[in-house]
């Protein structure tokens, strides 16, 4: 039972380039976020999905988009990367809305 | 808009010195207050849920408690491995799907 994962763990972007990160979670959970940590914030949420076929915006959507074609699997993408998009990347799932989100190992991305 | 305060920033205690970190929150309707342990370079780790006011949960050195304004995280004789920044995250009825977190406190204990 590995809980939740992340591909990739580390990637360097020069800006205008895009790429995807890719969460998976083994725990059957209907719930499934993308945070992103930044020295001295809170982490911020910026899309979360509630099921399968389902996304929605979080607090810091824009310049990002996401999927959720599978129940296991919830894709971030980044179309056109920007410095400001430098950041550590978080995926989390729950099985409900009021229970516990457990985190994956992280992305970290620099665009250069 | 809702708000939470971790203090402090960074406490640094020696091997077996107690103390407490402080999460304080303005929040419509709290629904829980969470709080995670996150080591350098790896994501948050679920220590406990507290939902209402005077509830308390323990896990080894630590313990966590709720009032209606604050939440207390006590570790008591700490270790060199408790060292982590510790995380709190608030969820209202709002917006029961999102968790509001604090900027976190760096917790450093020497041997």
């Amino acid at each position: 039972n590995a809980g939740v994962t992340q591909t990739p763990k580390f990637r360097v972007l020069k800006t205008g380039q895009s790429m995807t990160l890719l969460c998976a979670q083994d725990m059957n959970h209907e719930y499934m976020y993308w945070y992103r940590q930044d020295p001295g914030m809170g982490l911020r949420l910026i899309h979360y999905s509630v099921g399968e076929g389902t996304t929605a915006k979080g607090e810091v959507p824009d310049g990002y988009n996401v999927s959720r074609l599978k129940k296991q699997n919830f894709l971030l993408g980044l179309e056109s990367a920007a410095p400001s998009q430098t950041s550590v990347y978080f995926c989390a799932s729950s099985r409900s809305a009021q229970e516990t989100q457990y985190f994956g190992p992280g992305t970290r991305l620099l665009v250069l | 808009e809702d708000q939470v305060t971790q203090s402090p920033e960074a406490l640094r205690l020696q091997e077996g010195e107690s103390s407490s970190l402080n999460c304080s929150y303005t929040v419509s309707g709290l629904r829980g207050l969470f709080w995670y342990r996150q080591d350098p370079g790896k994501g948050p780790e679920f220590l406990f849920t507290l939902y209402s006011a005077g509830e308390e949960k323990e896990k080894e050195r630590l313990k966590a408690t709720l009032t209606k304004k604050e939440s207390f995280l006590h570790i008591t004789a700490p270790k060199p491995e408790d060292s982590a920044t510790y995380l709190c995250a608030v969820q209202t009825g709002r917006s029961n799907y999102k968790l509001t977190f604090g900027k976190g406190t760096l917790l450093t204990v020497n041997p």
